[in-house]
C-alpha cells in the first residue's frame, strides 16, 4: 500500500505486505529528515533519519528513501505487521529558519489482519 | 533507564488558573522542547531551550512560559492568557539543537473547563 500523507492521510494495509507512507518536503535548503511513528495517547517514537548527503537508509524493516529532485520523503516498512498500527509523521530541519523542525501532519497507517 | 518523563499524564483545570506541567529527561541533552497537539493535526512548537538558562518561544508562544534553571527539567505553564488551552502537551529532548532526533515523553492531557 502507498499513500501520499498529505493528500491521503489513512493508509490501509494487509499484514504481511508492504507498506509506504510518503512525504512532500517544503524547503529545498532542508539537510535533515526523520520519521516518527506514534500510537494513540503516547508520545512520538523515533524511527530512522537520513541525512540529505543520503538517497537511502536502512533500519530494521524500515527504509527511507529520499529525492532532493522532487523533494520527496518515503518510509517504507515491510512485512506490516499489526503492531505497526500508527500515525508516522515526518520531519525537516528548516535550514532557513535557525534550523527548527517542521513537521508534516501525519499518516495513519491501518494493518488489516 | 534513560528517558523523559512528564507527568502528571491528565491534568484538569478552571478557566483562569494557571497550571504547570513538569517534564524531566535523564539523558543529558543539551535541547529541550514544548509541543502542543491536537486532534488530527500535526506538532507546534510553543517553546524551545537549546542550554540551560536559555529558552526562546516557538511558533505558539503566547500565552505560556517556561523556565531552564536546570539541565535536566524544562517546565512548562499554561496561564490564563492562552485562549485555547485544552490539548495533548508532548516534551523532548536531543544532544543538540539540531541535526539529531528528538526524544519525547508519553504527553499530558490538559483539559481546560
Amino acid at each position: 500500500g502507498e499513500s501520499v500523507g498529505l493528500h491521503l492521510p489513512t493508509l490501509s494495509v494487509q499484514e504481511g505486505d508492504n507498506s509506504i507512507i510518503n512525504c512532500a518536503y517544503s524547503n529545498s535548503a532542508s539537510d535533515y529528515f526523520i520519521w516518527y511513528k506514534q500510537e494513540s495517547g503516547k508520545g512520538p517514537q523515533f524511527i530512522i533519519d537520513i541525512r540529505s548527503n543520503m538517497d537511502k537508509r536502512q533500519g530494521q524493516r524500515v527504509t527511507v528513501l529520499l529525492n532532493k529532485t522532487v523533494k520527496h520523503l518515503s518510509l517504507q516498512i515491510a512485512a506490516t505487521q499489526p503492531g505497526d498500527s500508527a500515525v508516522y509523521f515526518c520531519a525537516e530541519n528548516d535550514a532557513g529558519n535557525n534550523r527548527k523542525l517542521i513537521w508534516g501532519l501525519g499518516t495513519s497507517l491501518a494493518v488489516n489482519p | 533507564d534513560g528517558g523523559i518523563t512528564q507527568s502528571p499524564k491528565y491534568l484538569f483545570r478552571k478557566e483562569g488558573q494557571n497550571v504547570t506541567l513538569s517534564c524531566e529527561q535523564n539523558l543529558n541533552h543539551d535541547a529541550m522542547y514544548w509541543y502542543r497537539q491536537d486532534p488530527g493535526q500535526g506538532l507546534r512548537l510553543i517553546y524551545y531551550s537549546q542550554i540551560v538558562n536559555d529558552f526562546q518561544k516557538g511558533d505558539i508562544a503566547e500565552g505560556y512560559s517556561v523556565s531552564r534553571e536546570k539541565k535536566e527539567s524544562f517546565p512548562l505553564t499554561v496561564t490564563s492568557a492562552q485562549k485555547n488551552p485544552t490539548a495533548f502537551y508532548l516534551c523532548a529532548s536531543s544532544i543538540a539543537w539540531a541535526g539529531s532526533p528528538l526524544h519525547f515523553g508519553n504527553g499530558t492531557r490538559l483539559t481546560v473547563t
